[in-house]
Formats: structure tokens, C-alpha cells, sequence
């Protein structure tokens, strides 16, 4: 089945600076690329996401890029804000969504 | 608009004793899930239902079991609880399966 790593598994950065979330997946058949955030209490919600034909897609001030040869995607949030402050997920899907092991994101005021 | 609704928020259970966790969604989804999450190890898929009248084991299925009543809704039933089930439940619903995911809101479960 699917494995997805995700790294790091926690960090920290300054207001205003950037942020990079990196995941690796195995199964080759994976076509979908969701991210989710989770804040404290909460259950996650999908933030953006990301198919296998295309390369990299960004909202505002989130942007993922897909790199399949190599297998592996990433979450780029720019302008960090005191409100991204949450756990994150990347998940890979062929027909069913196998979930990474989260990163804890703090952005320091 | 609901989206994803799970009761109840929070529930303490004694050793032994049995418990079902409810989820429906309004959002006319094929595929259902029941997740846990435990610190550390994500979310992890315990069971899910492809579309109403079919149910398959995820991961972690031991200890669970999951009835699709109907198209909406899908139950995650304790039979005999255990300590090592204390963790946070979510349902969460899907148009097909491998599609954008929706959850609920997380069932707080303590067993002591």
C-alpha cells in the first residue's frame, strides 16, 4: 500500500518569513495530493490540493509544488502569519488517502 | 450547510464497556470514513465505505466495528473498550473515494 513521510515534524519560524513542509510518497499510481490544516480542537480541512498533471498550483499565499519523478510534493506558505499556527498533513491518493504524520507549524510574533 | 456532524464531542468509557460513535453527512457523499489520531502517528484509517451498502478495514480495524445505515450515515461501534482505544475519532465523508476528503469535527474518546 501507499506510505507517505512527511518532514519536519514540527516547526518554528518568524512572522513574515516563509514556510516549507516536504512530503515523500511510494505508490506510483497516487494521483491526488491534498494538504490539510488542523487547528487546535478541531478536525482538518483541506487547504489545497494538487493532481498528478500539473506542477505546482498556489492560492494566495500557499503554493504546492508536485514533483512525481522523484516522488515527492511540497506546501511553500509565504508571509507567515501568527493564524497559520497549526498542525499540517499531506496525504497521496490512487483510491484511497493515505495521510503523513503531521507537522506541527508555530509562527512567532 | 452541516457538512460532516459526529456525536458525541466527548465520551469516558469504563474497561469492557461498549459505545457507537455517530456520523452523518449531508453533503450526498458515496464514501465514508472513520480516522483515529493519536499524537505522533497522524491520522490513521480504522474503517471506510466506498458507497452505501459496502464496508471495508483500513489500518487499524481491531477492536471496531462500522455499519453504513444509509447513504448518510456510518457508525463506529466499541464492543468491549480498551485503554489503548483512548483517542481522538474523526468521521469524514468523500464524493468517490481518492477525492478531497471533508471531516467532522472529532469525538474525544477516554477509556479508563
Amino acid at each position: 500500500g501507499e506510505n507517505v513521510e512527511q518532514h519536519p515534524s514540527t516547526l518554528s519560524v518568524q512572522e513574515g518569513d516563509s514556510a516549507v513542509i516536504k512530503c515523500t510518497y511510494s505508490d506510483s499510481a497516487s494521483n491526488y495530493f491534498p494538504w490539510y490544516k488542523q487547528e487546535l480542537g478541531k478536525g482538518p480541512q483541506l487547504i489545497i490540493d494538487i493532481r498528478s498533471n500539473v506542477g505546482e498550483k498556489k492560492d494566495q499565499r500557499i503554493a504546492v509544488t508536485l514533483n512525481k519523478t522523484a516522488k515527492h510534493f511540497s506546501l511553500h506558505i509565504t508571509e507567515t502569519q501568527p493564524e497559520d499556527s497549526a498542525v499540517y498533513f499531506c496525504a497521496a491518493s490512487s483510491y484511497k488517502l493515505t495521510f503523513g504524520k503531521g507537522t506541527l507549524l508555530t509562527v512567532n510574533p | 450547510n452541516a457538512g460532516v456532524t459526529q456525536t458525541p464531542k466527548f465520551q469516558v468509557l469504563k474497561t469492557g464497556q461498549s459505545m457507537t460513535l455517530q456520523c452523518a453527512q449531508d453533503m450526498n457523499h458515496n464514501s465514508m470514513y472513520w480516522y483515529r489520531q493519536d499524537p505522533g502517528m497522524g491520522l490513521r484509517l480504522i474503517y471506510y465505505s466506498a458507497s452505501e451498502g459496502t464496508t471495508d478495514k483500513g489500518e487499524v480495524p481491531n477492536g471496531y466495528n462500522v455499519s453504513r445505515l444509509n447513504k448518510r450515515e456510518f457508525s463506529l461501534r466499541l464492543e468491549s473498550a480498551a485503554p489503548s482505544q483512548t483517542s481522538v475519532y474523526f468521521c469524514a465523508s468523500s464524493e468517490v473515494g481518492g477525492n478531497t476528503i471533508y471531516f467532522g469535527e472529532g469525538s474525544w474518546l477516554t477509556v479508563v
